[in-house]
């Protein structure tokens, strides 16, 4: 069974400048995650999918950051305009159905904001 | 604020020693499920074990083992003879009804050969 991707693996950008993640669960998986991992931190939700419909986004800075998940399927995240304190790991992960299923992470992204 | 505190930030320990870390949470709720979740150099956080609110029973599995005591609202777990592929970042991790999991903030187990 092969697990959760996402790519890039690591991005480095200016701040305001924009940025993307894409995330492809686990096939059959209904819920997608999206946390952001602080260095020396645990992950944060920013947001949660079921199927194509959101879940909860009440953590997600929507000023800058938005995510969608088309199909429900992929996702992405993206952030416009990124700033300093964005820097961190972007973790995606996926579940059978809800948060009470174990949460499958995928090896996230690193990015660098400069 | 309903934490989960990890007050051990890094943990070393030599080869087939036992370890044990350190899980406390906060919560005004009744229904509530708590984790584990290992995160190796890789990454990749992969999920440990999962326990409500209403079962106290202490759970093991191999070398792994949870003592969940709600008298003290904690939630620790031992890995007992401690190998080197052992070393990792260990979250411990709360569920409440609001849907969110809420991350400690890790311990970091070095296991030395």
């Amino acid at each position: 069974e092969a697990g959760v991707a996402q790519s890039p693996r690591y991005k480095i950008i200016e701040k305001r400048q924009s940025v993307a993640f894409w995330c492809n669960p686990i096939s059959g998986h209904a819920t997608l995650y999206w946390y952001q991992q602080i260095l020396g931190q645990g992950p944060k939700l920013l947001i949660q999918f079921q199927n194509n419909g959101v879940v909860d986004d009440s953590q997600l800075p929507k000023d800058r950051f938005s995510a969608e998940r088309l199909k429900g399927v992929d996702s992405t995240l993206k952030i416009q305009p990124a700033k300093l304190e964005d820097s961190a790991v972007y973790l995606c992960a996926s579940s059978l159905d809800s948060m009470l299923d174990e949460q499958y992470f995928g090896p996230g992204t690193r990015l660098t904001v400069t | 604020a309903q934490k989960v505190t990890q007050a051990q930030t890094e943990i070393s320990v030599v080869e087939k020693e036992d370890v044990t870390l350190d899980c406390v949470y906060e919560t005004r709720d009744t229904t509530y499920y708590l984790f584990w979740y290992k995160q190796p150099p890789s990454g990749e956080l992969v999920f440990l074990i999962r326990r409500n609110s209403f079962d106290e029973q202490n759970e093991i599995s191999g070398r792994y083992s949870w003592n969940f005591q709600k008298s003290t609202s904690s939630f620790n777990f031992t890995i007992t003879a401690s190998q080197v592929v052992d070393s990792a970042v260990y979250f411990c991790a709360r569920l409440t009804g609001a849907n969110n999991l809420f991350f400690g903030t890790g311990t970091r187990l070095t296991v030395i050969p």
